[in-house]
């Protein structure tokens, strides 16, 4: 069964550390994806990777950075981590833009 | 700008009742329109999606009606179940965008038995 695997389902980070949660595909997928989801303000993308070493700004990518240094896994960071960045963290991956594969997100909480 | 409008943003049915969840967008280039659900602890799963070349496309009881004309494209759960509730998303896309979605906001389903 092809699956996108995020490390943590759960973090509790404080403010200003800096913080990696990590996103491995098994499907040999080119593009992958990082999205926040916050309630009323639906998935919102932070950034996106077509390739390795390759990364694209998404709508909100302040606050992050992002890291593909192998095929199938994605890094998001958080370099100094802030209240505001309490969120789901999604990851996502496809091959050609048709039927994204989710990972079971990454709830995060900065105190 | 939010590329892609979603209403409502609730939903409550009755069980055997349908339910309608509705999209609008203004990108013409758009070439692929997806639904996803999502329960809750985990991540969206595709659950059905329409190219514009038809105007309806229909997996047991989920339809999604497209109106190219109108830029708006619908969800229809027919005979809707308590399992069914959940969290829906549109979405729509480019095929030169190498693989971006545009989501809407979601609908949060619940199906009363």
């Amino acid at each position: 069964d092809v699956k996108v695997t995020q490390s943590s389902r759960y973090l509790v980070k404080r403010t200003g550390e800096k913080v990696f949660l990590e996103c491995v595909q098994d499907m040999d997928h080119e593009n992958m994806f990082w999205y926040r989801q916050d309630p009323g303000l639906g998935l919102r993308l932070i950034y996106f990777s077509y390739d390795v070493k390759m990364k694209e700004k998404g709508d909100i990518p302040e606050g992050y950075s992002v890291s593909r240094e192998k095929k199938e896994r994605f890094s998001l960071i958080l370099e100094s981590a802030s209240t505001n960045q309490t969120s789901m963290y999604l990851c996502a991956s496809t091959s050609g833009g048709y039927g994204y594969t989710f990972g079971s997100g990454t709830r995060l909480t900065v105190v | 700008q939010q590329q892609v409008k979603q209403s409502p943003q609730s939903l409550i049915v009755q069980k055997g009742g349908i339910s309608i969840i509705n999209c609008a967008y203004e990108n013409t280039a758009f070439d692929y329109f997806p639904w996803y659900q999502q329960f809750p602890g985990k991540g969206p799963a595709l659950l059905i999606a329409i190219r514009p070349d038809v105007s309806e496309k229909k997996e047991g009881r989920f339809t999604i009606s497209f109106n190219k004309s109108a830029k708006q494209f619908s969800l229809h759960i027919m005979d809707s179940q308590p399992g069914d509730s959940a969290t829906y998303f549109c979405a729509a896309s480019r095929g030169s965008t190498l693989g971006r979605l545009y989501f809407g906001r979601g609908t949060q389903l619940t199906v009363w038995p």
